[in-house]
């Protein structure tokens, strides 16, 4: 299976701006890997903030937003909260299955 | 509202046998694939195995191929994975996903393999 890779700390200042990315050791990332970005906060179960690419639910912060980027997926955070401090971890579909990155531990510091 | 509640985790031997359930509400159990994804403690999300709408595909992981079982039954709304030959680093909260255009979470349930 396809290894995902995510970078694994980042740091940004409240109401500053990260990327996070997910690639893949097959290559490019594409919108038919459908790429998905999840938040799990300490003690919590993830919740998902992006499907298929760049698809936000009701509860995702307009903050939030998904795209393709240099053959990556990307989660862009603009203007962090405090809240914001989460482990996230996006996910790849694949012929025989789905694919976790291994998450980036985001600090808002 | 989706709603997933996991449970049958606990504490067993290595090479034993456990058996987990996932009970679905608030939505059509029977067009959503479903997913079970598991976490180490300390560690990242690891999925385990998927089964799509009917049974139609199953897929596992190679680390629990030929070990675990995936299955459902629309009827009740509910969800399994029949573990066997348990190890210790099957130890892990086991998380069930219910699958649309998106993933829906449960809690999950702690199973822990030790002697």
């Amino acid at each position: 299976q396809a290894v995902v890779t995510q970078e694994p700390s980042l740091t940004v200042s409240p109401g500053g701006t990260v990327t996070l990315t997910c690639g893949s050791s097959t290559g490019a990332v594409t919108s038919g890997h459908y790429p998905y970005w999840f938040q799990q906060k300490p003690g919590q179960a993830p919740r998902t903030l992006i499907y298929d690419t760049t698809n936000k639910h009701s509860w995702t912060p307009a903050r939030f937003s998904g795209s393709l980027l240099g053959g990556k997926a990307a989660l862009t955070l603009s203007g962090a909260q405090p809240e914001d401090e989460a482990e996230y971890y996006c996910l790849l579909t694949n012929s025989d299955g789905v694919v976790f990155g291994g998450g980036t531990k985001l600090t808002v510091l | 509202e989706v709603q997933l509640v996991e449970s049958g985790g606990g504490l067993v031997k290595p090479g034993g046998s456990l058996r987990l359930s996932c009970a679905a509400s608030g939505f059509i159990f029977s067009t959503y694939s479903m997913i079970w994804v598991r976490q180490a403690p300390g560690k990242g999300l690891e999925w385990v195995s998927t089964i799509s709408r009917s049974s139609s595909y199953i897929y596992y992981a190679d680390s629990v191929k030929g070990r675990f079982t995936i299955s459902r039954d629309d009827s009740k709304n509910s969800l399994y994975l029949q573990m066997n030959t348990l190890r210790a680093e099957d130890t892990a909260v086991y998380y069930c996903a219910a699958k649309s255009e998106s993933y829906s979470w449960g809690q999950g349930t702690l199973v822990t393999v030790s002697s």
